[in-house]
């Protein structure tokens, strides 16, 4: 495998449910990010890892949202209490930093619909 | 914090006509990055510009980076239909790591 691969690919979840979202970046790859996009906007940035540690959390992002990295390879998105609201794809991305080289790579997204 | 914006929203072309997207941040950026995603697709990479002022070329791509560093273009040349999708820019800031996305420019080319 040689791309960012996402699972699951489509998600129906009901308001209130708790759903997990799994990521496995390019292997190698040290940083990973999630976005979240929804029709018609571009992908709206939730939240970054270098290697295990997340650097960064956007200012949007209620405490339903949680993100790991364990051991800085694979990577979960957890979403609690799910409202309507939270309906969107979302999508991983992993990059190598090498230098200035900052190239992300996109999985094919989660796409969550809550009813 | 940092936004991007894009312009236009939407573009419809005739094929061979050409093309311009704009892309303007609030802030000072350490790179800016062109994505392209087609219809039911995920973002592709496109281009990194980094110096201010640079300029590069893909074929018919010509990507722009501004003196300051807050604003880019993407423009194309004589479209055809395979450049139909939306054109994000994405601008990493000095001070951060998250790559911030504008709403894009979709593009659609008629035959």
């Amino acid at each position: 495998d040689t791309g960012v691969s996402q699972d699951p690919r489509h998600k129906i979840t009901k308001r209130g449910q708790n759903v997990t979202f799994r990521c496995d970046p390019i292997s190698e790859h040290n940083r990973l990010y999630w976005y979240r996009q929804t029709l018609g906007q571009g992908p709206e940035f939730l939240t970054y890892f270098q290697n295990e540690a997340q650097l960064e959390k956007s200012r949007l992002l209620s405490d339903r949202f949680s993100a790991e990295r364990p051991k800085g390879s694979f990577s979960t998105l957890e979403i609690q209490r799910t409202e309507q609201g939270d309906s969107a794809m979302y999508l991983c991305a992993s990059s190598l930093v090498i230098g200035m080289n900052t190239e992300a790579f996109f999985g094919q997204g989660t796409r969550l619909t809550v009813v | 914090g940092q936004q991007v914006m894009q312009i236009p929203q939407y573009q419809h072309v005739q094929e061979g006509e050409d093309f311009t997207t704009y892309c303007n941040s609030s802030t000072t950026l350490s790179n800016i990055q062109w994505y392209k995603q087609r219809p039911g697709g995920h973002p592709v990479f496109l281009i990194q510009l980094v110096k201010s002022g640079e300029v590069k070329k893909q074929k018919r791509l010509t990507f722009q980076f501004g003196e300051a560093k807050k604003n880019s273009s993407l423009h194309i040349t004589a479209t055809q239909t395979t450049d139909v999708g939306t054109y994000f820019c994405a601008g990493m800031s000095n001070s951060g790591y998250a790559l911030n996305f504008g709403k894009g420019t979709s593009l659609l080319v008629t035959p």
